[in-house]
């Protein structure tokens, strides 16, 4: 069974710059949701995808949106990076759209820096 | 809204020792799932143990066991045994009947291993 696997491991992006980043859910899994990580702090929910659309959303801004494929992998774009923009973004995936009690996989992150 | 509190920014313990981490909740949903999630330096989130609301017996995964007192909106996570390996940033989450995947996380505990 593959898990979830995220790339790239590490980016560093400018200021005003836009980035794509990617996550391939573990086998089976038609949910897939991301977080940023400050440093230092708890993982904060940006949304989730089910059947390519997004049907949740946290406290993020429009300039965070994303995408998901039929083969529920699924991609994080940012748009006009800010500084505080700096985290790890973790993605998860799971069975289910509402399944509350279906366990989520994370994967290993990719730790955006802006400069 | 929901909200989860780890009042312990860091915890240590001496190997084969027994360590007790604290989390607080808040939600006004009737079922939800409570879980505790370690993130070794690895980045990736590993679920520990899990426990349903509606269930009044304690969970319990070898070493690790929860102390969930729903009344008090608390559960916290007991290691036994404590390892090298247990070594890492320790946070507690929520995940209620209309969250889907969404789980809101606690600001996290570091825990050290002392040899």
């Amino acid at each position: 069974e593959t898990g979830v696997t995220q790339s790239p491991t590490h980016l560093i992006k400018t200021r005003g710059q836009q980035v794509t980043l990617r996550c391939s859910s573990q086998s089976g899994h038609n949910t897939v949701s991301w977080y940023q990580q400050a440093l230092g702090q708890g993982p904060q929910f940006i949304f989730q995808y089910y059947r390519e659309e997004e049907n949740g959303r946290g406290n993020f801004p429009p300039r965070f949106s994303g995408l998901q494929f039929p083969n529920y992998s699924s991609e994080l774009n940012v748009n006009a990076l800010e500084l505080d923009d700096s985290a790890l973004y973790l993605c998860a995936s799971s069975r289910g759209q509402s399944s509350y009690n279906s366990p989520l996989h994370f994967g290993n992150g990719t730790r955006l820096t802006v400069t | 809204a929901q909200t989860v509190t780890q009042s312990q920014p860091e915890m240590s313990v001496q190997e084969a020792e027994t360590v007790t981490l604290s989390c607080t909740y808040d939600t006004s949903e009737s079922d939800y799932y409570l879980f505790w999630y370690k993130q070794p330096p690895s980045r990736q989130m590993i679920l520990v143990i899990r426990q349903e609301a509606y269930k009044q017996q304690n969970a319990t995964e070898n070493r690790f066991s929860v102390n969930f007192q729903k009344a008090a909106k608390s559960f916290s996570l007991k290691i036994s045994d404590s390892q090298l390996g247990d070594a890492a940033m320790y946070f507690c989450a929520y995940r209620g009947e209309t969250s889907g995947s969404r789980l809101t996380f606690g600001e996290g505990t570091q825990l050290t291993v002392n040899p």
